[in-house]
């Protein structure tokens, strides 16, 4: 399997509802992440998991809120959003976070806060 | 320092012609740097990875050339297919820096028939 799975593929919330977003991986790979990709730019990183630990949190608002629950999964719990976090939300794996390891991402969620 | 430059945003090329994207990076502690193409609706996938100490790295039509001293890497599709439409990133990472990728500003290319 080389494969990074995300559910849902798509996601509509209000502002003051409480979603999850869900990550898997069945590589081995020991380092996942979360980033966050506007319409025609670049993605952003969001969160770095090296072997289960939060290693990297690039100053994520708190209505963002990242968990670990073992080596192939990764969630993203979200709660309290704006219109401006619409958007694409992307989940990567490595090998590892020792510089020189390619990325796997998935297709993403799309979503959509009103 | 952390900035990778990326151009052209956007370029289009005949069926059957050499694309030719190009990045510059400032920070010479990048020591990673690998191209990734995302179609509408798909995450980015790795396309062709290289390192500093190789200057040109080539698979299949696609190759990265690399310029040390001038801190300056591309990428040329050769025998551009309209199924290569897509938007390309260049990246950057460097040893302890948590594998952070450090992505370029994008360029999306456009093989017309």
């Amino acid at each position: 399997d080389t494969e990074v799975t995300q559910t849902p593929k798509h996601l509509v919330m209000g502002m003051t509802n409480k979603k999850s977003l869900k990550c898997e991986q069945h590589m081995g790979h020991r380092a996942m992440y979360w980033y966050k990709q506007k319409a025609k730019k670049p993605p952003e990183l969001m969160f770095v998991y090296s072997y289960e630990k939060l290693s990297i949190n690039e100053s994520v608002p708190s209505r963002f809120s990242p968990e670990c629950p073992n080596s192939s999964l990764l969630n993203l719990h979200l709660h309290a959003l704006q219109p401006e976090d619409s958007a694409l939300y992307l989940c990567a794996s490595s090998q590892d976070v020792v510089g020189g390891y390619g990325y796997t991402f998935g297709s993403g969620t799309r979503l959509t806060v009103v | 320092q952390q900035q990778v430059k990326q151009s052209p945003q956007s370029l289009i090329v005949q069926k059957g012609g050499i694309s030719i994207i190009n990045c510059a990076y400032e920070n010479t502690a990048f020591d990673y740097f690998p191209w990734y193409q995302q179609f509408p609706g798909k995450g980015p996938a790795l396309l062709i990875a290289i390192r500093p100490d190789v200057s040109e790295k080539k698979e299949g039509r696609f190759t990265i050339s690399f310029n040390k001293s001038a801190k300056q890497f591309s990428l040329h599709i050769m025998d551009s297919q309209p199924g290569d439409s897509a938007t390309y990133f260049c990246a950057a990472s460097m040893k302890g820096g948590g594998n952070k990728l450090t992505f370029g500003t994008g360029t999306q290319l456009k093989v017309e028939l």
